[in-house]
C-alpha cells in the first residue's frame, strides 16, 4: 500500500514563528503536493513538485515556501506564521503522467493552530 | 478556469435509503475524475478514477459514473459506516495537479 506520512498530527505555533511541515512517501512517486483544507473552501493547492528540486506554485502560495531535496520528502515552510494560516494541511503524492494511474494518495493531515 | 461543483453540501440519509451525490465540472480537457472519501480529522482516501464518459466503477455500496459534464456517486442501501465527506477532483490533460470540489457530507442514521 502507498504510504504518505506527515511528521505531526497536531501543531500549535506562535505568530511569527517559522514552521516546518514534513512529508515522506514510500512509493517512488514523482509528484508531491501540499494542500490546505478549510471549512467551506475545500482543498486548495499551495505548492506542488514534479521532481527533485523542482517546484511550482499552486493557487495559494503566498506566505509559504517548499523544499524537495530528495524524491521521497517534500517540506512545507511557513516563513512567518500568522493566525490566518491556522488550518488542516494535507500532503499527497502521485505517479508521473504516463507511468500509470495518477490518483493522489494523501497523508493523515496536520492540524496547525497559530496563536 | 477549471471549476468543480459538488451538490448537495450535506445529505442526511436513513440506513438503507439509497441516494446520489453530484459532481459537475468545467475544465479545458479532462484527463480523469477522482472520488475520495474523507473521515473527520483524517486525510482523503482514494475511491475511484473515471477517465471517459460512460465509464462506471463500483466498490461495495458505492458506484461512480461519468458523463461529459458531471459525475455521480450512487450510494446503495447505505449503512452508518458510510457516513463521511465525499470529495471529487478533476485532473486536466498534461497537468499533474488535482482540483477539488468542496465536498458532500453524508450522514447515515441507523
Amino acid at each position: 500500500d502507498v504510504k504518505v506520512t506527515q511528521s505531526s498530527r497536531y501543531l500549535v505555533k506562535r505568530t511569527g514563528e517559522k514552521v516546518f511541515l514534513e512529508c515522506v512517501q514510500d512509493m517512488d512517486h514523482e509528484n508531491m503536493f501540499w494542500y490546505r483544507q478549510d471549512p467551506g473552501l475545500g482543498l486548495r493547492l499551495i505548492y506542488f513538485s514534479y521532481d527533485v528540486k523542482m517546484k511550482e506554485k499552486g493557487d495559494i502560495p503566498e506566505g509559504y515556501s517548499v523544499s524537495r531535496e530528495k524524491k521521497e520528502r517534500f517540506s512545507l515552510i511557513l516563513e512567518s506564521a500568522s493566525t490566518n494560516q491556522t488550518s488542516m494541511y494535507l500532503c499527497a503524492s502521485s505517479l508521473d503522467l504516463g507511468r500509470g494511474d495518477t490518483e493522489a494518495f494523501f497523508g493523515q493531515g496536520t492540524r496547525l493552530t497559530v496563536v | 478556469e477549471d471549476q468543480v461543483t459538488q451538490s448537495p453540501e450535506a445529505l442526511r440519509l436513513q440506513e438503507g435509503e439509497s441516494s446520489s451525490l453530484n459532481c459537475s465540472y468545467t475544465v479545458s480537457g479532462l484527463r480523469g475524475l477522482f472520488w475520495y472519501r474523507q473521515d473527520p480529522g483524517k486525510g482523503p482516501e482514494f475511491l475511484f478514477t473515471l477517465y471517459s464518459a460512460g465509464e462506471e466503477k463500483e466498490k461495495e455500496r458505492l458506484k461512480a459514473t461519468l458523463t461529459k459534464k458531471e459525475s455521480f456517486l450512487h450510494i446503495t442501501a447505505p449503512k452508518p459506516e458510510d457516513s463521511a465527506t465525499y470529495l471529487c477532483a478533476v485532473q486536466v490533460v498534461n497537468d499533474y495537479k488535482l482540483s477539488f470540489g468542496a465536498g458532500t457530507t453524508v450522514t447515515v442514521r441507523a
